[in-house]
């Protein structure tokens, strides 16, 4: 299958610095990409869906100026968390497709702790 | 809106027996429904999908699931639980393309116990 890769996997920072999540699709072409969220022993949650060279789609609830999506390549989208708190701390998971008719494919996922 | 709700949140079986973890839907459309297993601090893998078709998907690692429509339900099951089995099991919905939305929906999950 199609491999999607997302760096770091884990980060650490202070509280009111931005952090930046890359998901990349490493042999295939995403024309959308996913970004969600998830609590400890909770289900995913999804935040914004992205389009390349589109804004980002934001699920209600999600602040869209404290998580930014840039989809600027079609193998390419970043989550940055802007002003990180500690109630920011989560696992993001990105998935991308190809297109509409195709299965998305999971990274796998970025452990963030605000301190 | 869809919903996904997942029977139990966690599930304990012998090493052998038969697996079954619940899952049942709720879409304004006939759906998309996806099965995916999520080891400690990793993604989500594929285990099977429904789309369209044979009601009965076999997918990875020995496991099936059968669409019901009827009962509104895609429950998954494997005849004879592994250890390595154990993990986190989340079912997904989605509207077919057209359809909607876009994003999966996903049940709050389901811990898999093998006991050996």
């Amino acid at each position: 299958g199609a491999v999607v890769s997302q760096h770091p996997s884990r980060v650490i920072c202070k509280s009111g610095t931005s952090v930046k999540i890359e998901c990349r699709s490493l042999d295939f072409q995403a024309t959308t990409m996913f970004w969600y969220r998830q609590f400890p022993k909770q289900s995913l949650m999804l935040m914004a869906t992205s389009n390349e060279g589109s804004k980002a789609t934001y699920e209600q609830g999600v602040e869209k100026d404290k998580f930014l999506i840039n989809h600027a390549s079609l193998t390419l989208s970043t989550l940055t968390v802007t002003s990180a708190h500690p109630e920011d701390s989560s696992f993001y998971i990105c998935s991308a497709r190809r297109g509409a008719l195709t299965e998305a494919f999971f990274g796998q996922g970025t452990r963030l702790t605000v301190v | 809106a869809q919903s996904v709700t997942q029977l139990g949140s966690h599930v304990s079986v012998s090493e052998g027996a038969l697996v079954l973890l619940r899952c049942n839907y709720s879409s304004s459309v006939p759906p998309y429904l996806f099965w995916y297993v999520q080891y400690p601090n990793q993604g989500l893998q594929l285990l099977l999908k429904y789309t369209t078709g044979a009601t009965l998907v076999k997918g990875i690692n020995g496991f099936e699931a059968e669409f019901k429509k009827s009962e509104t339900s895609f429950h998954l099951t494997k005849p004879s639980a592994h250890m390595s089995d154990a993990a986190e099991y989340f079912c997904a919905v989605s509207d077919p393309p057209g359809g909607g939305a876009d994003g999966l929906t996903f049940g709050k999950g389901t811990h898999l116990i093998i006991q050996p």
